[in-house]
């Protein structure tokens, strides 16, 4: 089973408002990624974060690795119609390893 | 395209046949993963190679399952005997450093 708790589960927003979703886990990660599924695609790359603290930002994504290693967050400003998707944080404790993933968010943004 | 491929996208099969699923990761990344994924959850680890060995394999890889990646380039996905639970997307990722990127997947329905 998965160990990463990921919230909210779901979130039906306006174009251009803000979205925030966060990871736990009961277990500390060395590494944090956070990834973007279409239907019926594969999951996209969109951060990836190596330090305690880090602070990463890819245009309108921002996704900061916990200090204590144990949880992430990723923020999504000024949401756009494609936007729309669920994201899934994952979780890497060996440099090169599995990744554990949590069970995702959907965004559902509304015009 | 240079991204990872996978084949075939789709696969209808009936219970207690095999199937084969093929990935051909990114030229050039040593290291081939396996997760499957079912409806409303994240990825789940399967396998990994690096280059021709396989190096950790999950407990959710039953005796029905192998894989294989001869001459540490395509991999194959064997599933012998297949069961309704088997039904899932099959996703192929690839990397050489802790970023790991996916194909589009296979969809197994078992009838």
């Amino acid at each position: 089973g998965q160990q990463l708790n990921q919230s909210p589960q779901s979130m039906f927003i306006q174009e251009g408002e803000d979205v925030s979703m966060n990871c736990t886990s009961s277990s500390i990660f060395n590494t944090w990624l956070w990834y973007k599924q279409d239907p019926g695609e594969g999951p996209v790359l969109l951060i990836a974060l190596y330090k305690a603290g880090e602070l990463t930002s890819n245009g309108r994504l921002t996704a900061q690795f916990g200090i204590t290693r144990k949880d992430s967050f990723l923020n999504i400003s000024a949401s756009i119609p494609s936007d729309v998707g669920i994201y899934f944080c994952a979780g890497q404790n060996d440099s090169w390893g599995k990744l554990q993933f949590g069970a995702g968010t959907q965004v559902v943004v509304t015009p | 395209d240079t991204g990872v491929s996978q084949d075939p996208r789709h696969k209808i099969t009936k219970r207690g046949q095999n199937v084969t699923f093929r990935c051909d990761p990114i030229s050039e990344h040593n290291r081939l993963y396996w997760y499957r994924q079912t409806l409303g959850q994240g990825p789940e680890f399967l396998t990994y190679f690096q280059n021709e060995a396989q190096l950790e394999k999950s407990r959710l890889l039953s005796d029905r399952f192998s894989a294989e990646r001869p001459k540490g380039s395509f991999s194959t996905l064997e599933i012998q005997r297949t069961e309704q639970g088997d039904s899932a997307m099959y996703l192929c990722a690839s990397s050489f450093s802790n970023e790991q990127f996916f194909g589009p997947g296979t969809r197994l329905t078992v009838l």
